[in-house]
């Protein structure tokens, strides 16, 4: 599969913004997402970019897309700590069914 | 109705048993998908079925059985499991090929003893 690479830690306090980043390999790509995973929960699709667009921005949620270094970033603002979860970002190449999601990013909210 | 649901939630089965899997939903989706997910490790790839044939396998061992009986059901027939088997399996569903994004299951957390 694609080599999707995120860190796998983050911790920020309650309030500040979070980024979580992720670099992808594919650059056929034609979307690319943001999933969170809470602690014993499925995937929640939180938003997702096509590939021709720079940012997209969703209340507290902005997406930033790097396409020349295949680089992809989602911030949080205002962070609470109901956004603990693990974060997983995903690229879906032009063809076939075919998801490859990062190795996911733990974030910690702390009070 | 936006959900995929999947049954049981949690299973324990023993290494002998033969157990199965469920899967459902009423989006209309026309792709369907089982990963299996180990702790604080990304989703798997499985199997993909698409117009309710499969399209992709990932080289699963054959005590792992897929079936999809029509577009709103997939079912996973597990079989003389192992214990390094015990991982969460999670189902998805799409409207079409993967660059729709796809809609997850809560997953069926599976402990073989």
């Amino acid at each position: 599969g694609e080599d999707v690479e995120q860190s796998l830690f983050l911790s920020v306090r309650e309030g500040d913004s979070s980024v979580i980043n992720c670099t992808y390999t594919d650059s056929s790509s034609t979307y690319l997402y943001w999933y969170k995973q809470e602690p014993g929960a499925g995937l929640q699709l939180l938003t997702y970019i096509f590939s021709n667009m720079d940012m997209k921005q969703d209340q507290r949620l902005t997406v930033l897309l790097n396409k020349k270094d295949k680089h992809l970033s989602l911030r949080i603002a205002d962070t609470q700590t109901g956004d603990s979860a693990i974060y997983f970002c995903a690229e879906s190449p032009n063809t076939g069914n075919q998801f490859y999601f990062g190795t996911g990013t733990s974030l910690t909210v702390i009070p | 109705d936006t959900e995929v649901t999947q049954t049981p939630k949690h299973l324990v089965m023993g290494m002998t048993n033969k157990k199965s899997l469920k899967c459902e939903q009423h989006m209309g989706h026309r792709a369907m998908y089982w990963y299996k997910q180990k702790a604080k490790k990304p989703p798997e790839l499985m199997f993909v079925y698409s117009y309710e044939k499969l399209s992709i396998n990932e080289s699963v061992p054959s005590r792992f059985s897929p079936e999809c009986p029509n577009s709103s059901l997939l079912n996973l027939h597990l079989h003389a499991l192992q214990p390094e088997d015990s991982a969460l399996y999670l189902c998805a569903s799409s409207q079409g090929p993967a660059s729709y994004g796809y809609t997850f299951g809560s997953g069926t957390r599976l402990t073989v003893v």
